[in-house]
C-alpha cells in the first residue's frame, strides 16, 4: 500500500511565524501535490511537483512556496503564517510522467491553526 | 459555472437501500473520474475510478459514465452506516497547458440503521 506520512497531525502557530509542513511518500511517486480544505470551499490546490526540483503553482499559491528536493519529499512552506492560513492542509502523491491518470494518495492531513 | 458539481446534500439513506451520487462536469475534455470517500476528519481515499462510457463495479459500488451527457454517477448497494461520509468527485482533463484535476465540492451521505 502507498504510504503517504505528514509529520504533523495538529499545529498551531503564531500570525509572522514561517511554517514548514512536511510530507513523505514510500512508493516512488513521482508527482506530488498539496491541498488545503476548507468548509464549504472543498479541496482547493496550493502546489504541485512533477520531478525533483520542480514546482508548478496551483489555484492558490499566494502566501505559500515548496520544495522537493528529494523525490520522495515534499514541503509546504508558509513564509509568514496568516490567520486566513488556517486550515487543513492534504498532501497527496500520484504515479505517472507528468500526468495525473493516476489516483492521488492523500496523506493523513495537517489541522494548522494560526493564532 | 462550476467545473465540477455536486449536490452537497446530507443524502439520507435507510440501511440497506442503494445511494446515488451524481456528479455533473463542464470540461467536455475530461477523460478520467474518480470518487473519493472522506469519513469526518479524515483524508479522502480513492473508492472508484472509471475511464470510459459505461458501468463499472467494485463490490457494492457502481460507477457509472456519461461523456455525452458529461456526468458521472456513484451508487452504493446495500448501504451500511459505515458508508456514511463525504463522496467527492474528481475529474481529470487534458489540457495543452498541463492536465488539472478538480474536485467538487462533496456529497454527504448519511445511512440510518
Amino acid at each position: 500500500d502507498v504510504k503517504v506520512t505528514q509529520s504533523s497531525r495538529y499545529l498551531v502557530k503564531r500570525t509572522g511565524e514561517k511554517v514548514f509542513l512536511e510530507c513523505v511518500q514510500d512508493m516512488d511517486h513521482e508527482n506530488m501535490f498539496w491541498y488545503r480544505q476548507d468548509p464549504g470551499l472543498g479541496l482547493r490546490l496550493i502546489y504541485f511537483s512533477y520531478d525533483v526540483k520542480m514546482k508548478e503553482k496551483g489555484d492558490i499559491p499566494e502566501g505559500y512556496s515548496v520544495s522537493r528536493e528529494k523525490k520522495e519529499r515534499f514541503s509546504l512552506i508558509l513564509e509568514s503564517a496568516s490567520t486566513n492560513q488556517t486550515s487543513m492542509y492534504l498532501c497527496a502523491s500520484s504515479l505517472g510522467s507528468r500526468g495525473w491518470h493516476s489516483p492521488l494518495h492523500f496523506g493523513n492531513g495537517t489541522r494548522l491553526t494560526v493564532t | 459555472q462550476k467545473e465540477v458539481e455536486q449536490n452537497s446534500g446530507p443524502l439520507s439513506v435507510p440501511e440497506g437501500a442503494i445511494a446515488s451520487l451524481n456528479c455533473t462536469y463542464s470540461d467536455r475534455g475530461s477523460q478520467s473520474f474518480f470518487w473519493y470517500r472522506q469519513y469526518s476528519g479524515k483524508s479522502p481515499e480513492l473508492i472508484m475510478s472509471i475511464y470510459s462510457n459505461g458501468d463499472k463495479e467494485d463490490g457494492r459500488f457502481t460507477a457509472q459514465l456519461n461523456k455525452a451527457s458529461q456526468y458521472v454517477s456513484l451508487l452504493i448497494r446495500d448501504s451500511q452506516p459505515s458508508d456514511s461520509a463525504t463522496y467527492l468527485c474528481a475529474v481529470l482533463a487534458i489540457k495543452a497547458a498541463g492536465n488539472k484535476l478538480t474536485f467538487g465540492g462533496g456529497t454527504r451521505v448519511l445511512v440510518k440503521p
